[in-house]
């Protein structure tokens, strides 16, 4: 099952925080962020292994509640340099085709000046 | 550098033809994958490959087909039977999908595929 992405998009002004949330109905053993800009290949931002773990990368920093079956990406004092479309890929158990990520629809992030 | 190569970046198709686009990586990755990016879609898997001589369709493998002869290289053919075959393709890579990490997905700049 695809994971669930919200908001799709969101309009910041530089400085401005936000937060983007990944959601799946299945259990989940990983959750990877990437962030793509208009017309390049997705970035790769940060994996996320351990219920409750959070990472950070520059000011952008990311959750993962194992139970709720969710993950959280916060950006803090936006920079006109994080715009793109964020997306979230999950894992379920390793081995066969379910290692592979299911990405979701992706989140639009537009920082103003 | 290491890295991942597609090409060409862009493509244009006649109706009735099919086309190939190329990937090779050279970051001794396992696995390698094919997806497809049309706008407010995000991505979708068309086939993956886990090793060499072996490869599973994605959920839209339709009118697609793939070869892995070599673990470097896992180029896409687009066939005539893809009715709607204009979008943005990505080509990527993982170490190991049946490992913890693994599974990071790595992806090339991509191809545009235009019908004309």
């Amino acid at each position: 099952q695809q994971p669930v992405q919200s908001p799709q998009a969101v309009i910041l002004r530089e400085g401005e925080d936000a937060v983007i949330n990944c959601s799946s109905s299945k259990a989940l053993y990983s959750v990877h962020w990437y962030r793509q800009k208009h017309g390049e290949a997705p970035v790769f931002l940060m994996i996320l292994l351990k219920g409750g773990e959070q990472k950070g990368h520059e000011k952008i920093s990311a959750s993962f509640n194992e139970k709720k079956q969710q993950s959280s990406l916060y950006l803090t004092a936006s920079q006109l340099s994080y715009s793109g479309t964020y997306f979230c890929g999950t894992g379920g158990p390793y081995g066969g085709s379910q290692g592979n990520l299911i990405f979701g629809k992706g989140t639009k992030l537009s920082v103003k000046p | 550098d290491g890295g991942i190569t597609q090409s060409p970046k862009y493509l244009f198709r006649k109706e009735g033809q099919n086309v190939t686009l190329s990937c090779e990586q050279n970051l001794n990755h396992d696995a390698m994958y094919w997806y497809r990016q049309d706008p407010g879609q995000g991505l979708r898997l068309i086939y993956y490959s886990q090793i060499v001589n072996d490869f599973q369709k994605g959920d839209i493998a339709e009118g697609y087909s793939v070869s892995r002869e070599k673990k470097e290289s896992f180029p896409l053919t687009v066939t005539s039977a893809q009715k709607n075959p204009t979008a943005f393709y990505l080509c990527a890579s993982s170490i190991d999908p049946r490992t913890v990490s693994g599974n990071t997905i790595y992806f090339g700049e991509g191809s545009w595929l235009t019908v004309v």
